[in-house]
């Protein structure tokens, strides 16, 4: 099956600049996250997805990032204005509809380094 | 506060040296463990998960919730192992979150 698919795979901006990422996750797959990963630091969840709503954006900064899921398939992730610390991996994930008791695989796309300059 | 603990930032062993690499966690309930995996140029992918008792590529991990940890082991390594590592926890229900901790790079020479 074809993975989670993200684009751009870099991107470079001057800071206060807007930027769009776009993630398409596995076919079927109800769950969606987006994922911030900064250099020497493990991924940290920004937002979760099941299906179109949203289940967990405790840790987004809303005053700067959204990111929406439209017909539950592809999301967008925006940040607007940018600032120095967001240079990081943005990394998408999805895994399938829950159908047991424990945590589904989560299966990851390559991620969209990003550049705040 | 739920939290994934990696102490070493890099592991550097000879091939078919024994390896371990070292997680603790904390966290309120009952997590589910995992050790993701990215090698040189791919993508970060699952390599085992606690409830699953698995050895994949020959690593096996066992959950001590006495001393908080899941440390991955490998008894002799193998050059194609060198990769970053993360472990990982969540809640034990479907559909949450992954905490990552900060990895560890393994080194494998010859």
């Amino acid at each position: 099956e074809a993975g989670v698919a993200q684009s751009p795979r870099y991107k470079i901006i001057e800071k206060r600049q807007s930027v769009a990422f776009w993630c398409n996750p596995i076919s079927g797959h109800a769950t969606l996250y987006w994922y911030q990963q900064i250099l020497g630091q493990g991924p940290k969840l920004l937002i979760q997805f099941q299906n179109n709503g949203v289940v967990d954006d405790s840790q987004l900064p809303k005053d700067r990032f959204s990111a929406e899921r439209l017909k539950g398939v592809d999301s967008t992730l925006k940040i607007q204005p940018a600032k120095l610390e967001d240079s990081a991996v943005y990394l998408c994930a999805s895994s399938p509809e829950d159908r047991g008791a424990t945590q589904e695989t989560q299966y990851f796309g390559p991620g969209t380094r990003l550049l705040v300059l | 506060a739920q939290r994934v603990t990696q102490p070493e930032k890099l592991l550097s062993v000879f091939k078919g040296a024994p390896v371990e690499l070292k997680c603790n966690y904390s966290y309120s309930g009952s997590p589910e463990l995992f050790w993701y995996v990215q090698y040189s140029r791919q993508r970060l992918q699952l390599l085992l998960r606690h409830i699953s008792r698995e050895s994949i590529k020959g690593f096996t991990a066992d959950l001590n919730k006495g001393e908080t940890s899941f440390h991955l082991k490998k008894p002799f390594a193998q050059e194609e192992d060198s990769a970053m590592y993360y472990c990982a926890l969540s809640g034990y229900q479907a559909g949450t979150a992954l905490i990552f901790g900060k990895g560890t790079t393994l080194s494998v020479s010859s």
